[in-house]
């Protein structure tokens, strides 16, 4: 079954304790992004990869880390998490080339995240 | 600055009937639009979509419309059942970026 799978579903932490929240994908994507929901705000991205090494910032990337060493892997790192990062995190992947910008994006079933 | 807003947070419907989910958007590059629907506990799932270069898309009982020169888009969803009720969201790209933007969600309720 083609899917996005992200790990923990939900977690509560502290102020500061380091955390990663991890994402696979089985679809043979190039693409995978990180997204996160807020109330009022919808989804808003913080990090993208284009391809396995290439990552670059979103719109609200201050305070996250990501990495893609491995074309199925995208993990998010909160180095140092704040109770403003509280919120609800969603991986999601696509297939690119011409299809870049009309592509179906593919999410994960979201990473409920609250920092104390 | 929201590119992309869905002025509704809420719309509830009786079932059978029509619903209606209004976008706005403000940057002109933008030239495909997509609806993702959302289930509590679950990521959202894509809709439906269209291109800048067609006024109407339809699927089923989903339709999109889009109004270029309004600079909005339309989700009508015909006849209206309780399974839609979900959150909906409206997203722009454009060819320049492939950038995905996303609007603020619409919770849509269906009544049986």
């Amino acid at each position: 079954e083609a899917q996005v799978t992200q790990n923990p579903r939900y977690l509560i932490t502290v102020t500061g304790k380091k955390l990663t929240v991890t994402c696979s994908q089985n679809m043979n994507h190039e693409y995978m992004s990180w997204y996160r929901q807020d109330p009022g705000l919808g989804l808003r991205q913080i990090y993208y990869s284009m391809n396995v090494e290439v990552t670059d910032k979103g719109d609200v990337p201050e305070g996250y880390k990501v990495s893609r060493k491995e074309k199925r892997n995208f993990p998010l790192i909160l180095e140092s998490p704040s109770p403003n990062q509280t919120s609800l995190y969603f991986c999601a992947s696509k297939s690119v080339g011409d299809r870049l910008y009309t592509g179906e994006l593919f999410f994960g079933e979201g990473s409920r995240l609250t920092v104390l | 600055d929201q590119q992309v807003k869905q002025n509704s947070p809420s719309l509830s419907v009786q079932e059978g009937r029509i619903s209606i989910l209004n976008c706005d958007y403000t940057n002109s590059m933008f030239d495909y639009f997509l609806w993702y629907k959302k289930y509590p506990a679950e990521g959202p799932t894509f809709l439906i979509s269209i291109s800048s270069i067609k006024d109407k898309n339809e699927d089923g009982r989903f339709t999109v419309f889009l109004n270029k020169s309004a600079k909005h888009l339309s989700l009508h969803i015909v006849p209206s059942q309780p399974g839609d009720s979900a959150v909906y969201f409206c997203a722009a790209s454009s060819r320049n970026t492939g950038k995905l933007i996303f609007g603020q969600g619409t919770t849509l309720q269906v009544k049986p």
